[in-house]
């Protein structure tokens, strides 16, 4: 059964670092997303992706985030300079489109932390 | 704004019982979508079950179903003949739109199957 990667499964980083989380979303769907959860609290958008751009962003995806298709198989979400509550668990998501509103299916997650 | 809200932090549940998770939601959209997600200990978050706004009968997949009452604007989740795999934090969300849509996702709830 297909299903959305993600690697690493953790990244340790220093505060003021990149860090560059990878993504490979199911192969036949359209939109791609990606979402946090920090430690102990619920799950929060950050960003849609369709089409080569950005759909829908919260506001917690400031400047410090991007995200970019490089190919067509990899989605990826950029932290320009991590801060301590960048920490986090992030998932990546993707959907198809049957015209209504299709399930989101997650990967299994990169766990950050920022020292 | 959509809001879900989900006030069983946790739950017990003896093995082979059923148990229902509660969920309410809150949205001025008129077409919408509900889901329900596992998250076991392990981290990732598991698709369990889907409600449209406009279905007419309740949604079932094997042990799951999902009791949905619109003018209630609840949706519950009813997992039968609980087992030990059961343990897990469970999250209702919500979305609406057609294509890329942005999950609203409550504060979730602890199950434990107990032996």
């Amino acid at each position: 059964e297909p299903e959305v990667t993600q690697t690493p499964s953790h990244q340790v980083t220093q505060m003021g670092q990149e860090v560059i989380l990878r993504c490979v979303p199911i192969s036949n769907h359209l939109y791609f997303y990606w979402y946090r959860q920090i430690l102990g609290q619920k799950v929060e958008f950050l960003v849609s992706f369709y089409n080569n751009e950005i759909s829908e962003k919260s506001e917690i995806f400031d400047d410090q985030f991007s995200v970019e298709r490089p190919d067509g198989s990899n989605f990826t979400l950029k932290i320009r300079s991590t801060k301590l509550e960048d920490s986090a668990m992030y998932f990546c998501a993707s959907s198809g489109f049957t015209g209504g509103l299709d399930t989101q299916y997650f990967g299994p997650g990169t766990r950050l932390t920022v020292l | 704004a959509q809001k879900i809200t989900q006030t069983q932090p946790g739950m017990f549940v003896q093995e082979k019982e059923a148990v229902t998770l509660d969920c309410t939601y809150d949205t001025s959209d008129p077409s919408y979508g509900l889901f329900w997600y596992k998250q076991p200990s392990s981290g990732e978050m598991i698709f369990l079950i889907y409600q449209g706004s406009y279905d007419q009968q309740n949604a079932t997949e094997g042990r799951y179903s999902l009791n949905f009452q619109k003018a209630r604007k609840s949706a519950n989740l009813v997992i039968s003949a609980s087992q030990l795999g059961d343990s897990a934090m469970y999250f209702c969300a919500m979305g609406s739109g057609a294509g890329s849509y942005q999950l609203t996702f409550g504060k979730g709830t602890k199950l434990s199957v107990i032996p």
